[in-house]
């Protein structure tokens, strides 16, 4: 099973771009690296998904370098309402295989 | 279209008694997970169903803990004897079960209160 470890904490202020990263060292070839986002008494939200090199959608941008073993999550120019708990999940759905939730990290958006 | 629902919202229950947690994924998704999330903390992996049966329930604290999935759909789970320690919220999860690019879409989560 693919173990994530992430910052537990990160504080940034309005405008900002932040980065996010999350190691993964024991990921797997099949393993894909995904992105959620939780706030207060919401269940998690998907954000992006990767498997290699750079994804970009309109929410944010995923950077994997070549060996896997880390991502990082890149939110432009934030705002306060992205204030939350932001997850990396690696993982493959298939019989057996457990997707693993990391412990989030709780971004603070400031003014 | 509708996504995945869960009730009840809110339980409040007394120590011992068994309670039990309903999760309607979205319709198709074969794939449908259960986590707890106690205050404060990160998502716990309890039971994953690949249709109606269930590849891994290495997550169940104790055989407390049980869930059911019927027909490819709605997903049943129980806690008896019910404990302090089982107080968090519940959230219910569903996917289309696909190789590699699977998405979970999470329901709002039932927020169990054990006095």
């Amino acid at each position: 099973l693919a173990k994530t470890t992430q910052p537990i904490s990160m504080d940034s202020y309005e405008g900002q771009e932040v980065n996010i990263t999350c190691s993964h060292n024991n990921i797997a070839t099949n393993d894909y690296i995904t992105w959620y986002q939780q706030f207060p008494s919401q269940g998690p939200r998907f954000i992006i998904q990767g498997y290699k090199t750079k994804v970009t959608n309109e929410v944010a941008s995923l950077f994997i370098p070549a060996d896997r073993k880390s991502s990082t999550l890149s939110l432009p120019r934030v705002s306060l309402s992205d204030t939350a708990v932001y997850y990396c999940l690696v993982g493959f759905n298939n019989a057996g295989n457990m997707l693993t939730f990391g412990g989030g990290t709780r971004l603070m958006v400031k003014p | 279209g509708a996504g995945v629902s869960q009730s009840p919202s809110n339980k409040v229950t007394e120590k011992g008694k068994d309670v039990e947690l309903r999760c309607d994924p979205i319709s198709g998704h074969t794939a449908l997970y259960w986590y707890r999330q106690r205050l404060g903390q990160g998502l716990e992996f309890l039971i994953y169903f690949q249709g109606n049966s269930a590849p891994d329930k290495s997550g169940l604290p104790s055989d407390r803990f049980s869930a059911e999935r019927t027909g490819e759909s709605v997903s049943t789970l129980t806690i008896q004897r019910t404990q302090q320690e089982d107080s968090a919220v519940y959230l219910c999860a569903s996917s289309r079960g696909e190789w590699g690019t699977d998405t979970q879409y999470f329901g709002p989560g039932t927020r169990l209160t054990v006095l």
